[in-house]
């Protein structure tokens, strides 16, 4: 069935380092890809969004590139805040039938000043 | 505008007893999905509703577990005779259109259950 592998946590890093975040994914045909983000206290809510191979989702300076050769979906930023610290969820959407999304475990990041 | 809405957002049980959960999804989202988020993990499915009827139940994991959405709107989860391990993270979320791969589902901030 279809399934999403998320990079273990947590993550800490310093403010302004590089992120990335990997995730990879089993499925039959051709899924939606997805990044929610869960900030301390609040609820998921969607990050970006890929819907086909090669599509890149990008949202408040992260991007993820849909690479359908690796099964692959990484989040990255180019330059981390503190306000980024939060829980990141790669998910994915089946193709064909009834929408449930599929997520990954999570990971934590911690961001530092 | 209005997001997803969840009640009650906390909801302590002692095992054996009967719980309800409310979602109140956006406004003309005709797509509604629960699902349930254990301590440390990802969102797992439930159940999705297309209109009234529940399109796909095959995430329910028995049959103390019970969803209805009456008039398409508003819906409600209901657990009987609530176990330990029910405890968890219920959320409910919605989409705007007839559940296609590509749609964007819009999340609650979920109820929090736990059973004594």
């Amino acid at each position: 069935g279809n399934s999403v592998t998320q990079m273990e946590g947590p993550v800490t890093l310093s403010e302004e380092a590089f992120l990335t975040i990997n995730c990879t994914y089993t499925a039959t045909g051709y899924p939606s890809l997805f990044w929610y983000v869960q900030y301390p206290g609040e609820g998921l809510q969607l990050l970006l969004k890929a819907t086909k191979a090669d599509d890149k989702g990008s949202n408040k300076g992260f991007e993820a590139t849909y690479r359908k050769e690796t099964t692959s979906f990484h989040l990255e930023k180019g330059s981390v805040q503190v306000s980024d610290s939060a829980v990141y969820f790669c998910a994915l959407g089946p193709s064909s039938g009834a929408q449930k999304l599929v997520f990954g475990q999570g990971t934590r990041l911690t961001i530092n000043p | 505008g209005a997001g997803v809405s969840q009640t009650p957002s906390n909801k302590v049980t002692e095992k054996g007893k009967y719980v309800e959960l409310r979602c109140d999804p956006i406004s003309g989202h005709t797509a509604l999905y629960w699902y349930r988020q254990s301590l440390g993990q990802g969102p797992e499915f439930l159940i999705y509703f297309q209109g009234t009827g529940a399109a796909d139940d095959s995430g329910l994991p028995n049959d103390r577990f019970f969803a209805v959405r009456p008039e398409g709107s508003v819906s409600t989860l209901k657990i009987q005779r609530t176990e330990r391990g029910d405890s968890a993270v219920y959320l409910c979320a919605s989409s705007s259109t007839s559940g296609s791969y590509t749609d964007t589902q819009y999340f609650g901030p979920g109820t929090r259950l736990t059973v004594l």
